[in-house]
């Protein structure tokens, strides 16, 4: 079974600065797929980024950007410049199979 | 930008009762799920639908749920004898390829009394 581990079940952080999410996870494929989802209050579902486990070179979208550690099973989220509509739960997620796997999300804070 | 409609928003039935949550997946997708979240516990898959049929499901996904495709837009789950632990939010998603990204719908608060 898949399993996608976050370990941070909230975090805070200040506005215009930046956090860093992290997300592990375990599979014994070698092709799939990774996401972040944003679920602000809302409770709404939106992509915020997406990587393929076969690209070496890291996404990037805007202010968004993941460490991928292919090896090590690790997709971090990097948001930049942090702004108060960043606030919500962020969510990573595995695809294969047809299938997604959620983690149980972070929440962040943005502090004026 | 196209999006996935899901009515109604917010669904409260008696236990026992049965209920139709109904989703428009964006029009030239052809995968389709729904997930379910209960309120402060992580995103969990349900069930995924491709060519007309049941591709994947979860342990969640018993004999109590169905899901259909009957007119060719509407993608509907089906609950046919709610239980309490059934509350939940409950969201439908479309994707055009395999792999792809999913688009979420903004979901069904299901409250079952």
């Amino acid at each position: 079974a898949q399993t996608v581990t976050q370990s941070q079940p909230e975090m805070s952080v200040q506005e215009a600065e930046t956090v860093t999410l992290s997300c592990t996870y375990d599979t014994s494929e070698s092709d799939y797929y990774l996401f972040w989802y944003k679920q602000p209050p809302s409770r709404q579902m939106i992509l915020v980024i997406r990587q393929e486990a076969y690209k070496q070179q890291n996404a990037t979208e805007n202010r968004f950007s993941v460490n991928f550690q292919k090896a090590a099973k690790s997709f971090s989220l990097k948001i930049s410049d942090s702004q108060l509509g960043d606030a919500a739960m962020y969510f990573c997620a595995v695809y294969n199979f047809n299938k997604f796997y959620f983690g149980s999300g972070t929440k962040l804070n943005v502090k004026p | 930008e196209p999006e996935v409609t899901q009515t109604p928003s917010h669904q409260v039935t008696q236990m026992g009762q049965e209920v139709i949550l109904r989703c428009v997946p964006i029009s030239n997708h052809l995968y389709f799920y729904w997930y379910r979240q209960i309120l402060g516990q992580k995103v969990e898959f349900l069930v995924s639908f491709y060519n007309n049929e049941i591709s994947e499901k979860s342990e969640i996904f018993d004999d109590q749920f169905s899901v259909e495709r009957p007119d060719g837009s509407n993608f509907t789950l089906k609950i046919r004898s709610t239980k309490l632990e059934d509350s939940a939010m409950y969201f439908c998603a479309s994707s055009d390829r395999s792999n792809e990204k999913l688009f979420f719908g903004s979901g069904t608060q299901l409250s079952v009394l």
